[in-house]
């Protein structure tokens, strides 16, 4: 059975600090990995998508990684801001039927 | 457009109430899913639906009745529900099931915050 562990649980840090957050999981054989982010009390919104084939994917100021074999994955986040405040949620697909299993997420406060 | 459109934003009913959530997206997804929520915990998969059929139930009790009538619209009906299956309940679409590219990511919606009193 899939696990996906994220730690910590809480992060704070100040504005402009570059940042990583770690996801790990227990099968390597997925598909691919999702992060999201979660504002309080909304839904998810999708901020990149890595294939298994892929090493890593870039949006804007985000940067994830992924080492199958390793079974992690990293979400760098570039010169912090009080926006980018909110829960972040990765996920791995391993099923035929595009079953996500996610960690319990990462909520991150970016200090002014 | 990546929208998918829940339906109503809040909801507060009473174990003997019937209600229906909605969702809705036009972005020509075949795939669709009902994802349960409680606070501080990660979303639970609850149906997936593929092509207006019924893929997978991941055991879910049958006071929870999902319908999907066309390709843009995916229904939850509720009936008889506890106050433990107070949650957010968020919807997701996906282009299809396949493991290709694009296909797998999953938009989702805001959510309907339920509350079962």
């Amino acid at each position: 059975k899939q696990e996906v562990t994220q730690i910590p649980a809480a992060l704070s840090v100040p504005e402009g600090e570059n940042l990583v957050l770690n996801c790990s999981f227990t099968d390597s054989a997925i598909y691919n990995l999702q992060w999201f982010r979660q504002d309080p009390g909304k839904g998810l919104t999708s901020l990149l998508l890595i294939q298994s084939s892929q090493r890593e994917q870039t949006s804007g100021r985000l940067n994830a990684s992924l080492d199958k074999s390793s079974g992690r994955s990293t979400l760098y986040i570039a010169a912090s801001q009080p926006g980018d405040s909110a829960t972040y949620l990765c996920a791995v697909n391993t099923g035929a039927n595009s079953k996500l299993t996610f960690g319990k997420g990462i909520t991150l406060s970016v200090r002014p | 457009d990546t929208e998918v459109t829940q339906t109503p934003k809040h909801l507060v009913m009473g174990m003997t109430n019937k209600k229906s959530l909605k969702c809705e997206q036009h972005m020509g997804h075949r795939a669709m899913y009902w994802y349960k929520q409680k606070a501080k915990k990660p979303p639970e998969l609850m149906f997936v639906y593929s092509y207006e059929k019924l893929s997978i139930n991941e055991s879910v009790p049958s006071r929870f009745s999902p319908e999907c009538p066309n390709s843009s619209l995916l229904n939850l009906h509720l009936h008889a529900l506890q106050p433990e299956d107070s949650a957010l309940y968020l919807c997701a679409s996906s282009q299809g099931l396949a493991r290709g590219l694009a296909k797998n990511i999953q938009y989702f919606g805001a959510g309907t915050r339920l509350s079962v009193l």
